[in-house]
């Protein structure tokens, strides 16, 4: 079945816990990205990726690192966790459409629900 | 700076009427346009497309209207069901093609 999978689904804890969220596509799909969802505000982009070793800055990526080693894997990193990081996060993928662009149809994970005390 | 808004966070409406959601965009650039679902507890789901030459495409139920005069996307849902009920996303690619831009979302209920 193909789907992009997400761990932990929920977590608590602390400030300045190191923790790293986890996703993983089987679709082989070259673009990858990271949204947090916040009420009243949609889904913001924090990083993506075009391709292994390629990652980007999204609209918010203060107080996150990732890194795209292997094509299906795409982890999202909080070295010091804050209270404002609190927030509902989504992995995506999706395939590069014509001249590398992102097709912008994009296939999400369930969820990661984390909060940061 | 870019962004996608919605006219109206919460929609209600009686089981087989049909729905609409509206959306606004502000890049006039964008050129590819799309429309999410997300049921609760779950990821935005892709419902339907459409690209900035064409100003109507239709899918099963469903049709999104494009009116890029004044920058207005609308969703529209036939025969609402109450598996229809869900927040409701449209989103837009940006200039480049790197990034894709979401609105804040309508929530829809159906009534019984």
């Amino acid at each position: 079945e193909a789907q992009v999978t997400q761990n932990p689904r929920y977590l608590i804890t602390v400030t300045g816990k190191k923790l790293t969220v986890t996703c993983s596509q089987n679709m082989n799909h070259e673009y990858m990205s990271w949204y947090r969802q916040d009420p009243g505000l949609g889904l913001r982009q924090i990083y993506y990726s075009m391709n292994v070793e390629v990652t980007d800055k999204g609209d918010v990526p203060e107080g996150y690192k990732v890194s795209r080693k292997e094509k299906r894997n795409f982890p999202l990193i909080l070295e010091s966790p804050s209270p404002n990081q609190t927030s509902l996060y989504f992995c995506a993928s999706s395939f590069l459409g014509l001249a590398g662009r992102n097709t912008g149809e994009l296939f999400f994970g369930e969820g990661s629900r984390l909060t940061v005390l | 700076g870019e962004s996608v808004g919605l006219h109206l966070p919460t929609l209600s409406v009686q089981e087989g009427d049909n729905s609409i959601i509206n959306c606004a965009y502000s890049n006039s650039a964008s050129d590819y346009f799309i429309w999410y679902k997300q049921e609760s507890g779950k990821g935005p789901q892709f419902i339907i497309d459409i690209r900035s030459n064409m100003d109507k495409r239709q899918g099963q139920r469903v049709t999104v209207l494009l009116n890029k005069t004044v920058k207005h996307l609308s969703l529209q849902i036939a025969a609402t069901q109450p598996g229809d009920s869900a927040v409701y996303f449209c989103a837009e690619a940006a200039t480049g093609g790197f990034k894709t831009i979401f609105g804040a979302g309508t929530r829809l209920f159906v009534k019984a």
